[in-house]
């Protein structure tokens, strides 16, 4: 299995909902990546997780709440977003013991916030 | 910043043709990779060149690297109208024991068919 699920696939909240995204994979990758994708953009690394521990966060405002549950799972807890948040969040994940790492990414999550 | 910059910003072909995609960026790499994008889908690794080699192909893909100019090249040749997606190259650091990829700006290419 090499392939990385999100879901929802879309999601329109409104600037007081609380909502969670999701990401899972099964192919023992330890690091998993939340980036967030503006339209015409390329994407932007938000948060990284490395052996369930998180290990980078860009400076994400805390409106944006990572989570690993475990290795193989990804949450991205979102509350009291703002309309510029719309964005595709991209999650990917990789092996994470390697120098030079492939990532694979999930299909995205089209968020749009009212 | 280490981000990569891609040029040109939109490149339109027939199908058939070859199509030529850049990628310069700013400080020292370990390697090099290229993504591609469907509209609105996840990004499909294509290709990694370490910081150590010249030239790489995959397939119909053919990538360069020259770290002296701090550059790199995908070529698509004999291009299909499944082409047709973004382009995106990426430079990577490792912070606190985890991969950062930066990503250009993108390519979009268009393959008419």
């Amino acid at each position: 299995d090499t392939e990385v699920t999100q879901t929802p696939k879309h999601l329109v909240m409104g600037m007081t909902n609380k909502k969670s995204l999701k990401c899972e994979q099964h192919m023992g990758h330890r690091a998993m990546y939340w980036y967030k994708q503006k339209a015409k953009k390329p994407p932007e690394l938000m948060f990284v997780y490395s052996y369930e521990k998180l290990s980078i966060n860009e400076s994400v405002p805390s409106r944006f709440s990572p989570e690993c549950p475990n290795s193989s799972l990804l949450n991205l807890h979102l509350h009291a977003l703002q309309p510029e948040d719309s964005a595709l969040y991209l999650c990917a994940s990789s092996q994470g013991d390697l120098l030079i790492e492939t990532q694979y990414f999930g299909p995205g999550t089209r968020l749009l916030v009212l | 910043s280490q981000q990569g910059e891609e040029d040109p910003q939109a490149l339109s072909i027939q199908e058939g043709e070859n199509a030529t995609m850049n990628c310069s960026y700013k400080t020292s790499i370990n390697n090099l990779q290229w993504y591609r994008q469907n509209s609105g889908r996840g990004l499909v690794h294509l290709i990694l060149i370490r910081s150590n080699e010249r030239e790489k192909h995959s397939g119909r893909l053919r990538v360069t690297l020259d770290t002296s100019k701090k550059s790199s090249s995908l070529l698509i040749t004999a291009s299909r109208a499944a082409d047709t997606a973004s382009y995106f190259c990426a430079t990577d650091m490792r912070i606190q024991g985890a991969q950062k990829l930066v990503f250009g700006q993108g390519t979009r290419l268009t393959i008419n068919p």
